[in-house]
């Protein structure tokens, strides 16, 4: 069975600054996608950053990127310049097949 | 991109009766829709999977009975709780999943209804 583990229920940041949210998973499978998305306070789901299993190239989206260690089975996701509207839930993801699996999230608070 | 639509965004309603979610893909035919339930500051947990004309798929722990998945078309998944009870009151979002054969392997989310049992 696939599961996603984020150890980091919550995290603050410095406005401007960088922070970096970890994420790992378990799976047999060798081909599937993992992502993150934010939820804001609105609650919509909204898709930050997503990642291929099979490219090495790790992704980036503008202030996001990700660590991408398929080994380790390691999916960090890093933000930069930190934002006031970055304050959320994020979630990590993983999919594998028609089957998604989501992590428990962490609660990021960026601080003026 | 793909748009999924919820309808109410919230609702209260007293013990004892039904409400109905309606989950719809704007802009692009759904096979599949994905129910879930979050309690506040937790992550989404799955409840069912909706499969157009067929029965949907419960998760371990799920009231079949209780909670009635509807998908009669490939825009359209509804879900009904019946005799609702202050247990009940959560927020449930619906999700789409794109196409995996043709390559689209994200997941689309509505925003979510706000389930108040009084």
């Amino acid at each position: 069975a696939q599961t996603v583990t984020q150890s980091q229920p919550e995290m603050s940041v410095q406005e401007a600054e960088t922070v970096t949210l970890s994420c790992t998973y378990d799976t047999s499978e060798n081909n599937y996608y993992l992502f993150w998305y934010k939820q804001p306070p609105s609650r919509q789901m909204i898709l930050v950053i997503r990642q291929e299993a099979y490219k090495q190239q790790n992704a980036t989206e503008n202030r996001f990127s990700v660590n991408f260690q398929k080994a380790a089975k390691s999916f960090s996701l890093k933000i930069s310049d930190s934002q006031l509207g970055d304050t959320a839930m994020y979630f990590c993801a993983f999919r594998g097949g028609n089957q998604f699996y989501f992590g428990t999230g962490t609660s990021l608070t960026v601080i003026p | 991109g793909a748009v999924v639509s919820q309808h109410p965004s919230w609702v209260i309603c007293k013990s004892g009766t039904s409400v109905k979610i309606e989950c719809r893909s704007l802009d692009f035919q759904a096979t599949t829709m994905f129910w879930y339930r979050q309690f506040p500051k937790q992550s989404l947990m799955l409840m069912a999977t909706s499969n157009e004309g067929s029965k949907a798929t419960y998760e371990q722990g799920v009231e079949k009975d209780k909670f009635l998945i509807n998908h009669a078309s490939l825009t359209l998944s509804t879900l009904t709780v019946t005799s609702a009870h202050p247990e009940d009151s959560s927020f449930y979002i619906c999700s789409a999943p794109g196409n995996f054969g043709q390559g689209n392997y994200e997941q689309y989310f509505g925003p979510g209804t706000r389930l108040t049992v009084t």
